[in-house]
Parts: C-alpha cells; sequence; structure tokens
C-alpha cells in the first residue's frame, strides 16, 4: 500500500497569503492518478485538482497543483476567507485509494 | 443537478449489521464506478471500498480494514449503490461518504453529504 504523508499538519497563514502544501508519497505515484480536496468542518470534501494538476470544475484559478512521481504539492496563491480548510491528498493505484493524513491551512 | 444522497446510518451495537445506501441522480449512474470513504470523528478520511460499473464487470474492491465484512454491491435500475456493513466494530464508527469515481483519472468528483454510523454497545 502507498502511504502518503502530507506537511505540515497545521499551516497558519493570514488572507492574501500563499499557502505551500506537501504531499509526499512512499513509492512513485502516477501523475494522473493524483488529487487534491478540501474540506470544511460539517461539510464532504470537494474535488479540487485531479491529475497532479488540472483544476475541477468551477475551481478557481488561484489553486494550482504540481508534481510527479513522489513529491506533490498543492499551492493557493492568495487565500481567501473562504480557503481556511483542511486538505487532503490522494492517490489511486492497484484497484485501491490511499489518503493523506490532511493539513490543516488555519487563519493566523 | 448531479448529486448522491446517503441514507441508512445510525447506531448499532458491536457484531450486528446495517446496510448503507446511495441514491445518485442527475447523471447516468450504471456508466460510474462508485466508492465508499468513511471518516471517523476528527479523523481523516479512508477509502472502505469500491464497485466497478457493469461494462467493467461490476466488480468489487475493499480495504483490508473492511474486506470480508463490509460489502458493496449495485441497482442501476434504481441509480442505487449499497454498502452492507456486517460483524461491526466500534473502530467502524464514522460518517460514510458516498462518491462518484471520475474516469479516467479516478478522483472521486462527487460526494455526497455522509451519514453517520454509530457502533456502540
Amino acid at each position: 500500500e502507498i502511504v502518503l504523508t502530507q506537511s505540515p499538519g497545521t499551516l497558519s497563514l493570514s488572507p492574501g497569503e500563499r499557502a505551500t502544501l506537501s504531499c509526499r508519497a512512499s513509492q512513485s505515484v502516477s501523475s494522473s492518478y493524483l488529487a487534491w480536496y478540501q474540506q470544511k468542518p460539517g461539510q464532504a470534501p470537494r474535488l479540487l485538482i485531479y491529475g497532479a494538476s488540472s483544476r475541477a470544475t468551477g475551481i478557481p484559478d488561484r489553486f494550482s497543483g504540481s508534481g510527479s512521481g513522489t513529491d506533490f504539492t498543492l499551492t493557493i496563491s492568495r487565500l481567501e476567507p473562504e480557503d481556511f480548510a483542511v486538505y487532503y491528498c490522494q492517490q489511486y493505484g492497484s484497484s485501491a485509494w490511499t489518503f493523506g493524513q490532511g493539513t490543516k491551512v488555519e487563519i493566523k | 443537478e448531479v448529486q448522491l444522497v446517503e441514507s441508512g446510518g445510525g447506531l448499532v451495537q458491536p457484531g450486528r449489521s446495517l446496510r448503507l445506501s446511495c441514491t445518485a441522480s442527475g447523471f447516468t449512474f450504471g456508466d460510474y464506478a462508485m466508492s465508499w470513504v468513511r471518516q471517523a470523528p476528527g479523523k481523516g478520511l479512508e477509502w472502505v471500498g469500491f464497485i466497478r460499473s457493469k461494462a467493467y464487470g461490476g466488480t468489487t474492491e475493499y480495504a483490508a480494514s473492511v474486506k470480508g465484512r463490509f460489502t458493496i454491491s449495485r441497482d442501476d435500475s434504481k441509480s442505487i449503490a449499497y454498502l452492507q456493513m456486517n460483524s461491526l466494530k466500534t473502530e467502524d464508527t464514522a460518517v460514510y461518504y458516498c462518491t462518484r469515481v471520475c474516469p479516467p483519472n479516478r478522483a472521486f468528483d462527487i460526494w455526497g453529504q455522509g451519514t453517520m454510523v454509530t457502533v456502540s454497545s
């Protein structure tokens, strides 16, 4: 099973700042199958990024994804108040999925 | 509107069974694989299992933590996916989400609102 490790666990930033979230895999992951999700309290997760770098429908362009192999990054260029949430990376391989443990982006 | 609605959650004793339903609308249900994801209170997301579309055999795969106890099925005529949970344990307590698997990138592009399952005596 591929283990995804996200860092940092918590990111304390102010609105307007840039957020950089990391997702590291225990072995190489196909970029086609790397996704990022956002979850706000009391809500279901929402797909942000698929295929490592493609934004899902309706996702603002301040969200971007990059990376390959074992290292992937989600960047939020300028944090808006509604972006403070928990973010999860996810990978698919061998007919199974795994999630990272999540990064909480909180207001500083 | 594309939508998934879960139902069937509740309080159940350890060792008992429970069946969750996921009713889909707004898309051709039979064309998609469907997956279940759970989230224990205050914890992260855990993939539970999925069922392929009939075009790909309608077969299933499960996480090791539930294999042999949980069964996913589908009724394409009703646009419903099911999660049958047997031999429930306290550690199965979680919000259970139904998701649509988006081909070909295998991301979960649509999520239900979730249904809470509490396993406790």
